[in-house]
């Protein structure tokens, strides 16, 4: 039973315009979300967090939003540069619990 | 900046032999990791520790254990090799348990003919 869902395995986009990454999760203990980007032969490497008391969290071209009540959070990217393209993991877990629980993915593709 | 370094980049073994994954995070984290990814599957959790000579399993343990007899240093072994646990292995390690994020390190591909 998948915990946390990626449902879009790739996203096409043009340079310049917002990717809009969309994870869905089924667990309402959840409380800390995270976003990975992955490059092929890299390990992943931490985007961005949120914890539940929040609803938004920016980081320069990245914002994620959380939407507890629908247990959905999205990852914006703007503007949206070719070296973003990589495959990005959506991760969840419980304040009390260590271990991450991984969505499968999206591969974004960024076009020049 | 954290570094979480894995012995090899790739791995061949063949079904059967004992295998050895390294991992070693030069700070000073309390917790770590091991993942593997598989294609369509994304990351599964095999293994993690929250200190020196502490072990929980993750969501995939079977086939496989685990060492950590210094902070820094998490080793995975495969007792028998099978062609199944071909795959790309991550270690990972963290702060504490609560909101700080895990630090990845570049992953073993592991090949088992």
């Amino acid at each position: 039973d998948q915990q946390v869902k990626q449902n879009s395995p790739s996203l096409s986009v043009q340079e310049g315009r917002i990717s809009i990454l969309n994870c869905d999760y089924t667990n309402s203990m959840f409380d800390y979300f995270l976003w990975y980007k992955k490059y092929p032969a890299e390990g992943p490497t931490f985007l961005i967090s949120i914890s539940s008391i929040k609803d938004k969290n920016e980081d320069g071209r990245f914002t994620v939003f959380l939407n507890k009540s629908a247990k959905h959070l999205s990852l914006h990217i703007v503007p949206s540069q070719p070296g973003d393209s990589a495959v990005y993991f959506c991760a969840a877990k419980r304040r009390s619990q260590g271990n991450l629980i991984f969505g499968k993915g999206t591969k974004l593709s960024v076009k020049p | 900046d954290v570094k979480v370094t894995q012995s090899s980049r790739y791995l061949v073994k063949r079904t059967g032999e004992k295998v050895f994954l390294e991992c070693v995070q030069d700070m000073d984290h309390e917790n770590m990791f091991w993942y593997r990814q598989d294609p369509g599957l994304g990351l599964r959790l095999i293994y993690f520790s929250y200190d020196v000579k502490m072990k929980e399993k993750g969501d995939i343990p079977e086939g496989y254990s685990v060492s950590r007899e210094k902070k820094e240093r998490f080793s995975l072994i495969l007792e028998s090799a099978s062609t199944n646990q071909t795959s790309m292995y991550l270690c990972a390690s963290s702060f504490d348990f609560v909101h700080q994020p895990q630090h990845f390190g570049d992953g073993t591909r592991l090949s088992i003919l």
